[in-house]
Formats: C-alpha cells, sequence, structure tokens
C-alpha cells in the first residue's frame, strides 16, 4: 500500500538556521502530497500541498517540490523562528474512487532556539 | 464561520467499557474522516463518510470500533470494550466537495486505565 517516509527528529536548530525535513513516498498513480503542521497545543493545519510533478508548494516562507523521479516531496526554510517549532507531517492523498484518504509519515519534531 | 469540533477533549475511561467520541464537521462539508494519532502507530485513517454512500470502514483496527453520520453532519466514533492499545488522540477532519483541504479538530485524547 501507500506509505511516506519522513526524517526521524527531534531536530533542533538555532533561529535564522536553514531547515531540511526530508520526505518520500511510496503510491500507486499520481497522488497529490502535503505537508500538515501541529503546534503545540494546537491541531493539525494545512502547511502546503502539491498535487502534481513539479509542482511546489510554498506558504509562511516554507516550500517543497513536487518530485516524481525521486519520489520526493521534501520540506525547506531558508530562516527559521522560533514560532517555527512544532511537528511537522508528510502525507500524501489516496485519491481512489475520490476518498482522498491521507497517509501520513511518522511526524517530524521541530525546536527552534533563540 | 466555526472549524471542526470534538468532544470531549479528553476521556478517560476503564479497560472494558464502551466510549463515543462526537465530532461537529464545518458545515456543509459532505465529506468526514476520522484518525487516530497514537504513539506506536503515527497517524492512521480509521473511516470516511461522503455524502450518503457507504462508508469507507478499511482502516477500523478492530470490530470493536464502529462510526455514524446522521444527517449527513454530526458523526459518532464508538468503541466498545476498550483495550489499553486504544489510547490515542482520535482526530476528525472534513473536507468540502471537490479536492479540497482537511480540516482538521483538536482532537479527543481518550486514555484506557
Amino acid at each position: 500500500g501507500d506509505s511516506v517516509t519522513q526524517m526521524e527528529g527531534p531536530v533542533t536548530l538555532s533561529e535564522e538556521a536553514f531547515l531540511t525535513i526530508n520526505c518520500t513516498y511510496t503510491a500507486t498513480g499520481y497522488p497529490s502530497l502535503f505537508w500538515y503542521v501541529q503546534y503545540p497545543g494546537e491541531g493539525l493545519q494545512l502547511l502546503l500541498k502539491a498535487t502534481k510533478a513539479d509542482d511546489k508548494g510554498s506558504n509562511k516562507g516554507f516550500e517543497a517540490t513536487y518530485r516524481k523521479e525521486t519520489t520526493s516531496f521534501h520540506l525547506e526554510k531558508g530562516s527559521v523562528q522560533v514560532s517555527d517549532s512544532a511537528v511537522y507531517f508528510c502525507a500524501l492523498s489516496d485519491r481512489v474512487q475520490g476518498a482522498q484518504k491521507l497517509v501520513f509519515g511518522q511526524g517530524t519534531r521541530l525546536t527552534i532556539n533563540p | 464561520g466555526a472549524g471542526v469540533s470534538q468532544s470531549p477533549s479528553n476521556k478517560v475511561t476503564e479497560k472494558g467499557k464502551d466510549v463515543e467520541l462526537r465530532c461537529d464537521p464545518i458545515s456543509g462539508h459532505t465529506a468526514l474522516y476520522w484518525y487516530r494519532q497514537s504513539l506506536g502507530q503515527g497517524l492512521e485513517f480509521l473511516i470516511y463518510f461522503q455524502g450518503n454512500s457507504a462508508p469507507d470502514k478499511s482502516g477500523l483496527p478492530s470490530d470493536r470500533f464502529s462510526a455514524e453520520r446522521t444527517g449527513g453532519s454530526v458523526s459518532t466514533l464508538t468503541i466498545q470494550r476498550t483495550q489499553q492499545e486504544d489510547s490515542a488522540v482520535y482526530l476528525c477532519a472534513s473536507r468540502s466537495t471537490g479536492a479540497g483541504e482537511q480540516f482538521f479538530g483538536p482532537g479527543t485524547r481518550l486514555t484506557v486505565l
């Protein structure tokens, strides 16, 4: 079945550092890809998405590019802030029969120190 | 408008008891999902409702788990004869028609003693 593998955490960085969180996937067909974020004490929120190969999703300074050839969707940010501390989940959407069920990676806990 | 709401926010129960978890989706959203977030299994899909169609129950881990959606709106997830391995955060999400984003509720944290 479909699966998502993402970089294990926790990841700790200093403010203004460059961030990469790796994500690779296995899927039949051409899924949509997502990054969700869970801030402390809050629910899951969609951070960005890409629906086809070579699409780039971006939001709040974060970017990820749908790479079909490497089956990857790595999350990047050029300069992180303390407020980016959260758990990040890579996910794909199974579009069989339009259900669009999400398959998640294990999550990566990110801590940014001032 | 209001987002997805879930109740209770926390539930502590004894092994063997039944529990009901409630989800109020965003008004007008036709699709509703239940997921479970646990330390051992991560985030996993449980069940999906779309309009009046038969639900996709392929993610339910055992026949102790069931869910219903009344009137195309509120959904209830029921766990019978709870076990300690059922302890997790149960998340509900809803989506409007088409390829829209899934909006998640804050979750219900279930602890089975």
